[in-house]
């Protein structure tokens, strides 16, 4: 079966520092990685997407990078936090060996809480 | 803006009534619907996916799609304490092949089960 892993589960990071939060999925090749962040109280913003090694769409300008060096590992990064980059950041995978509706659905990680102080 | 709305609650029903959840999607052309539920402080898990019109049952859980009026729905029966969580909406935008599987969520509706 299909597992996802994330981490850090929990990070509090000071104004101006780096981020790295990896992701990992297992049992599966090729998928589609996806970082989503929610704010406080928010609904899932899509971050980035990859449909392979290397390639990378950004879906909202920010202060925020994303990289997948191998087929099954997503990493989001920053070099300098902001504030306002606080929230639950969320790396998520869909088949795409599954054709049709059932290769839609897309399955989350644990979650990274990150706070900037 | 492709946009997904939900009510966002808080939405309160008692144990063992039947808990109703409202979307409204605003492409009309997405195909593949989606209800995740998310604790506090966790992921959102998969409860129901939906592509055709009409009622999708899964135990406790029926989904609705009309896709004329563009409206999605979930209904919990027999609601439970360990029902209370936040119901997000999900739909996948129609892009012509390219969206890649990208969902669009809605902000998500606050259920409370109480006893």
């Amino acid at each position: 079966s299909q597992t996802i892993h994330q981490w850090p589960a929990t990070l509090v990071q000071p104004v101006g520092s780096p981020l790295s939060l990896e992701c990992t999925v297992e049992g599966t090749s090729n998928p589609n990685l996806y970082w989503y962040r929610q704010a406080a109280g928010r609904g899932l913003q899509l971050l980035f997407y990859s449909v392979g090694i290397g390639q990378i769409s950004s879906e909202v300008p920010q202060n925020l990078s994303a990289s997948r060096p191998q087929d099954r590992q997503f990493i989001l990064s920053s070099k300098k936090l902001l504030l306002s980059d606080s929230g639950f950041y969320l790396c998520a995978w869909r088949s795409r060996a599954m054709r049709g509706n059932s290769g839609n659905t897309i399955y989350f990680g644990e979650g990274s809480w990150l706070t900037v102080v | 803006q492709k946009e997904v709305e939900q009510n966002s609650g808080p939405l309160s029903v008692p144990e063992g009534a039947i808990a109703s959840l409202n979307c409204t999607y605003s492409d009309r052309g997405s195909q593949s619907f989606f209800w995740y539920r998310q604790y506090s402080g966790k992921s959102p898990e998969l409860i129901m996916s939906i592509y055709s019109n009409g009622d999708k049952e899964d135990g406790r859980f029926t989904a609705q799609l009309n896709k004329a009026s563009q409206y999605v729905s979930l209904l919990i029966r027999d609601s439970q304490p360990s029902d209370s969580a936040t119901y997000l909406c999900a739909a996948r935008p129609n892009a012509g092949g390219t969206s890649y599987g990208k969902l669009t969520f809605g902000q998500g509706t606050i259920l409370t089960v109480h006893p």
